[in-house]
């Protein structure tokens, strides 16, 4: 079963404007990153960040983890059409090697 | 190569029929997962090798699914008397030493079985 929720489930907004997206979790985590899937490709690696940080930069992506709420989200300042994508979260278990993803945020940017 | 491939890129079998897919991960990566991904989903955890040895398979939905990895290197996944809900994307992913120790996964394009 997935281990994680995205919200919203689908988010649709103009060039340029930001775009955050929330991830929700179910156990302890060892440490949590979000991927980018274009349509009918494989997903690619945006940002990790460890359950001992708070809060991570990748030039235009923001990355806050709450271990105490379980949560984390993702912001992409200043989005392009190209960063239209599905946005997934995966987190790692502290207890196992499971490598568990959540639902998805199907983001739409409208040039 | 440069990436993670994946072989066949699809395939469609009929109901009851044996299948294989195929993942060849980034020379020297360590650790390979397979996951599979059905339509408006994240992927599914299926199983994890590290090295030859399939260190986590908790995520195999059942016997009829197995995975290898002799080498180390080259990994294929087997499904035998394939049902129409095993129709699904086939993602196999590869990093340097383990997704739990903090690397990223590298992915394929994944295998896009369908069953009839």
């Amino acid at each position: 079963s997935q281990q994680g929720e995205e919200d919203p489930q689908a988010l649709s907004i103009q060039e340029g404007e930001n775009a955050t997206m929330n991830c929700s979790y179910k156990t302890s985590i060892n440490n949590l990153q979000w991927y980018r899937q274009n349509s009918g490709r494989g997903l690619v690696h945006l940002i990790l960040i460890r359950s001992n940080e708070r809060e991570k930069h990748s030039g235009r992506l923001r990355v806050t983890l709450d271990t105490s709420k379980k949560s984390s989200s993702l912001l992409i300042t200043a989005s392009r059409a190209a960063d239209t994508a599905s946005y997934f979260c995966a987190t790692v278990s502290n207890t196992g090697n499971q490598f568990y993803f959540g639902t998805g945020t199907s983001l739409t940017v409208i040039p | 190569g440069a990436g993670v491939s994946q072989t066949p890129s699809n395939k469609v079998t009929e109901k009851g029929k044996y299948v294989e897919l195929r993942c060849d991960p980034i020379s020297g990566h360590t650790a390979l997962y397979w996951y599979r991904q059905s339509l408006g989903q994240g992927p599914e955890f299926l199983i994890y090798f590290q090295g030859t040895g399939a260190a986590d398979d908790s995520g195999l939905p059942n016997d009829r699914f197995f995975a290898v990895r002799p080498e180390g290197s080259v990994s294929t996944l087997k499904i035998q008397r394939t049902e129409r809900g095993d129709s699904a994307v086939y993602l196999c992913a590869s990093s340097l030493i383990s997704a739990r120790q903090g690397n990223e996964q590298f992915f394929g394009p994944g295998t896009r079985l369908t069953v009839l």
